[in-house]
């Protein structure tokens, strides 16, 4: 168990729908990163927050936003879904953004 | 432009053996790389890393070896236990880029028992 907490575990809906995943990082850490993983695809880095700053955007599309919270938790908030946007969304969390990162068990979105 | 590239997807190895598993990169301003342990659908596990101040360093039956020239790193794991079959990520990152994490695609190590 890493302590990071990513919620549901699983996610189906339908297109053009919006959803919200949600992470909650190990005690004490406060670095939040979001990651896709697609089917055939490494880990794709979409955007870190540090202590409720955004710190570093990476290929996350316009449809999706995130946001941290004074408790440290995490949103990723994905809209307008597309067949494509399937994958799995992973969490991270480490204590300053430097050094290696713990990851939740991923939430697993299927767009359908 | 993928600059970490684990140009292996698959590698397979008689337990008791040595697993050797590649990453190359081409930013030479990478600093510091991690490598990641994946099982199916579960995240990634930390495993082991190396400041680009070493060549190598050692954790239990882990070993990161890196070579700055040649813009390489390689994971040693040996013996292997079928407990390490499991897809391995390769990761880099620097100050520059606020220490974002790059990832390469990961290589499937299975150990047959």
């Amino acid at each position: 168990d890493s302590g990071v907490t990513q919620t549901p575990k699983h996610l189906i809906t339908a297109t053009g729908q919006r959803v919200t995943l949600r992470c909650s990082p190990r005690s004490g850490d406060l670095s939040v990163y979001w990651y896709q993983q697609s089917l055939d695809q490494g880990l794709q880095f979409l955007i870190h927050y540090y202590n409720g700053e955004e710190r570093a955007k990476g290929n996350i599309l316009e449809r999706f936003s995130a946001q941290q919270f004074p408790d440290l938790h995490s949103e990723l908030n994905l809209s307008s879904l597309e067949l494509g946007d399937s994958a799995l969304y992973f969490c991270a969390s480490s204590v300053s953004g430097q050094g290696a990162a713990f990851f939740g068990q991923g939430t697993r979105l299927t767009v359908v | 432009d993928q600059q970490v590239k684990q140009n292996s997807p698959s590698l397979s190895v008689q337990e008791g053996r040595i697993s050797i598993l590649n990453c190359d990169y081409t930013n030479s301003m990478f600093d510091y790389f991690l490598w990641y342990k994946k099982y199916p659908a579960e995240g990634p596990t930390f495993l082991i890393s190396i400041s680009s101040i070493k060549d190598k360093n050692e954790d239990g039956r882990f070993t990161v070896f890196l070579n700055k020239s040649a813009k390489h790193l390689s994971l040693h794991i040996v013996p292997s236990q079928p407990g390490d079959s499991a897809v391995y990520f390769c990761a880099a990152t620097n100050a520059g880029n606020n220490r974002k994490l790059i990832w390469g695609l990961g290589t499937s190590l299975a150990v047959n028992p």
